[in-house]
């Protein structure tokens, strides 16, 4: 069965430094991955998805993720992080090619910008 | 343009009682999700609604039902609450020809609560 483990629930980081938070997959062939945001009492917003080709992708407010086969991760980067970033973060991926497939998302982890 | 749009925003019940959820998906899309999302945790997929259908189902009980009508607009169903069944229930549109996860729209959500 596919899953998606976020390993991370909580994380505090100072305001400017830099970011990465981690996801693990499990599915058995090249899944279609993506990374939400949600702000308090909001829905989800994408913020970048991975189906082919480049493993780095680019995503909205400065993110970045990277896909690494070999290790199952799809973690999310950022170089500054900006204290409006303060939300739940979550991982996520759909099995099947359309996106009418139902998609799967890890836990979450929640981001503190520290002053 | 408006996005997803759910009512009620906010609603509390009674164990045992019944609810009724509605989702406006975003023009030109034909593809309705719902997700529940309990507090502190990742979204689940509920069911999937398509030409007035269920498509996809998760590993909910029986007591969720859905509706779709002629105008895509979507309903969720909950039968004989339980305190458990207290979330933020979250509605997806997208177009079923997609396959692209940025087609996937999140509307801000209904927040049951259970007493």
């Amino acid at each position: 069965a596919q899953s998606v483990t976020q390993p991370d629930i909580h994380i505090t980081v100072s305001e400017g430094a830099s970011l990465e938070l981690r996801c693990n997959y499990s599915y058995g062939a090249t899944p279609y991955l993506f990374w939400y945001v949600q702000s308090p009492g909001q829905g989800l917003q994408l913020l970048l998805k991975y189906f082919s080709g480049d493993t780095l992708v680019q995503g909205i407010k400065g993110f970045e993720a990277e896909f690494k086969r070999s290790q199952s991760s799809f973690n999310l980067r950022k170089p500054s992080v900006h204290w409006s970033d303060a939300a739940e973060y979550f991982c996520a991926v759909a099995p099947g090619y359309s996106s009418a497939s139902k998609i799967i998302f890890g836990s979450g982890t929640r981001l503190s910008i520290r002053p | 343009d408006a996005g997803v749009t759910q009512s009620p925003t906010h609603l509390i019940k009674t164990r045992g009682q019944q609810v009724t959820l509605r989702c406006s998906p975003k023009s030109g899309h034909d593809t309705v999700s719902w997700y529940q999302q309990a507090l502190g945790q990742g979204p689940q997929f509920i069911f999937q609604y398509y030409e007035e259908e269920e498509r996809q189902r998760g590993n909910f009980p029986d007591r969720f039902s859905g509706h779709q009508f002629p105008n895509y607009s979507s309903e969720l169903n909950v039968n004989a609450l339980l305190l458990g069944d207290s979330a933020l229930y979250l509605c997806a549109s997208s177009p079923l020809a997609g396959n692209n996860g940025n087609t996937i729209y999140f509307g801000e959500g209904s927040w049951l609560t259970v007493v």
